[in-house]
């Protein structure tokens, strides 16, 4: 298994573009979930998902968007980046409905100048 | 709400002194669950242990123990004799079971120096 996977690893955008950050598991999890770490702050949560078709937002949804067409696919959208959007996003999936810990990808750097 | 503290930004210590990281939470629900994640430079989120609110014994693996106390709200986090691979920053989550959504702490690094 090779878990959760993002891509890419890196990212410099200009401000006003926009970029979808892929995320991808394949545990068969129900959950998935869209977090971004600030230097020195940990982690907050912007999207959601429990389950193909369904998202909700978390805490810090401003400037993003999230689909689930499957149950291993959990992208995110980044429209008109601002400098404010750098930062470190990580993906993370979670059997569902039970509470468990979560699996976190490797990460997606993304800078915004 | 719920909400995480780590009051402790940065910890150095030398290899092989103890040290204990804190964390305290606030929550107004009778079910939750608590995490402790470590990340290391190399930045991944690695899971060290989950404790549900009904149980509060400590636990002890290796040279990792926590101990929960529900009457101060706190989950903190020993390690014993330290190595300079346990130099990372390690976060405390907590969870309301709603959807399984965690709320972080702002986590606490841990400089072990040989």
């Amino acid at each position: 298994n090779a878990g959760v996977t993002q891509t890419p690893k890196f990212r410099i955008l200009k401000i006003g573009q926009s970029m979808t950050l892929q995320c991808t598991q394949d545990m068969n999890h129900n959950y998935m979930y869209w977090y971004r770490q600030d230097p020195g702050m940990g982690l907050k949560l912007i999207y959601y998902s429990v389950g193909a078709g369904i998202t909700d937002k978390g805490e810090v949804p401003n400037g993003y968007n999230v689909s689930r067409s499957t149950t291993e696919d959990f992208p995110l959208r980044l429209e008109l980046a601002a400098p404010s959007q750098t930062s470190v996003y990580f993906c993370a999936s979670s059997y569902g409905p039970e509470v468990t810990e979560q699996f976190f990808g490797p990460g997606t750097r993304l800078t915004v100048l | 709400a719920q909400k995480v503290t780590q009051a402790q930004t940065e910890i150095s210590v030398v290899e092989k002194e103890d040290v204990t990281l804190d964390c305290v939470y606030e929550t107004r629900d009778t079910t939750y669950y608590l995490f402790w994640y470590k990340q290391p430079p190399s930045g991944e989120l690695v899971f060290l242990i989950r404790r549900n609110s009904f149980d509060e014994q400590n636990e002890i693996s290796g040279r990792y123990s926590w101990n929960f106390q529900k009457s101060t709200s706190s989950f903190n986090f020993t390690i014993t004799a330290s190595q300079v691979v346990d130099s990372a920053v390690y976060f405390c989550a907590l969870s309301d079971g709603d959807f399984n959504k965690f709320y972080f702490g702002s986590g606490t690094k841990l400089n072990v120096k040989p």
